[in-house]
């Protein structure tokens, strides 16, 4: 067990470029989390997946915004046509089902569009 | 936003000392849990507490929380430079929202 994992580590693009980042769970976790945090503020919840299903959008994530996990196990979050304001830490988090030991976060993805 | 506010924003102390950090939030909840952040290590889970719990105690930790004022408390005895980061409490509903964090730093 390796923990969450995610890469790149650091991402930078020019505005109105696609970037594409991926986070590995820990492998027996079926709960798949993303996250955004910008400098000083907490992490912001966007999406999460159980298995490979996508449960819950948090309106933070515009059209722009893709994620999937398409065999329950990694994720990919997509970015079109960034904006300077997408700039932050992209976080991913996994947890058992049940939460109870709450969720074990990746190093995360820095994204600096420019 | 939906972020929980955290108190205080920043808290300096010597090591030894306790530190105590205030969380507010703002739905019912399943539960409250504790996360650390540095940049050696990212986020890191501290303790959880449920919403039937009033304390909990985890090692240096001492978490309680108190529904009615939809409030919690994270104590750390015993501080240690180690100790210096960013301290988040998060409430669970269907997912965690975060609050805005405590700045935690402890001087040798």
């Amino acid at each position: 067990d390796t923990g969450v994992s995610q890469n790149p580590r650091h991402k930078i693009t020019k505005r109105g470029q696609n970037v594409t980042f991926r986070c590995d769970p820990i492998s027996e976790h079926n709960r798949l989390y993303w996250y955004r945090q910008t400098l000083g503020q907490g992490p912001e919840f966007l999406t999460y997946f159980q298995n490979e299903a996508q449960l819950e959008k948090s309106r933070l994530l515009s059209d722009r915004f893709s994620a999937e996990r398409p065999k329950g196990s990694f994720s990919t979050l997509e970015i079109q046509r960034t904006e300077q304001g997408d700039s932050a830490m992209y976080l991913c988090a996994s947890s058992q089902t049940s939460g109870s030991r709450g969720q074990y976060f990746g190093p995360g993805t820095r994204l600096t569009v420019t | 936003s939906q972020q929980g506010e955290e108190d205080p924003q920043a808290l300096s102390i010597q090591e030894g000392e306790n530190a105590t950090m205030n969380c507010s939030y703002k739905t019912s909840i399943n539960n409250l849990q504790w996360y650390r952040q540095n940049s050696g290590r990212g986020l890191v889970h501290l303790i959880l507490i449920r919403s039937n719990e009033r304390e909990k105690h985890s090692g240096r930790l001492r978490v309680t929380l108190d529904t009615s004022k939809k409030s919690s408390s994270l104590l750390i005895t015993a501080s240690r430079a180690a100790d210096t980061a960013s301290y988040f409490c998060a409430s669970l509903t269907d997912k965690l929202i975060f609050g805005t964090g405590t700045r935690l730093q402890v001087f040798p």
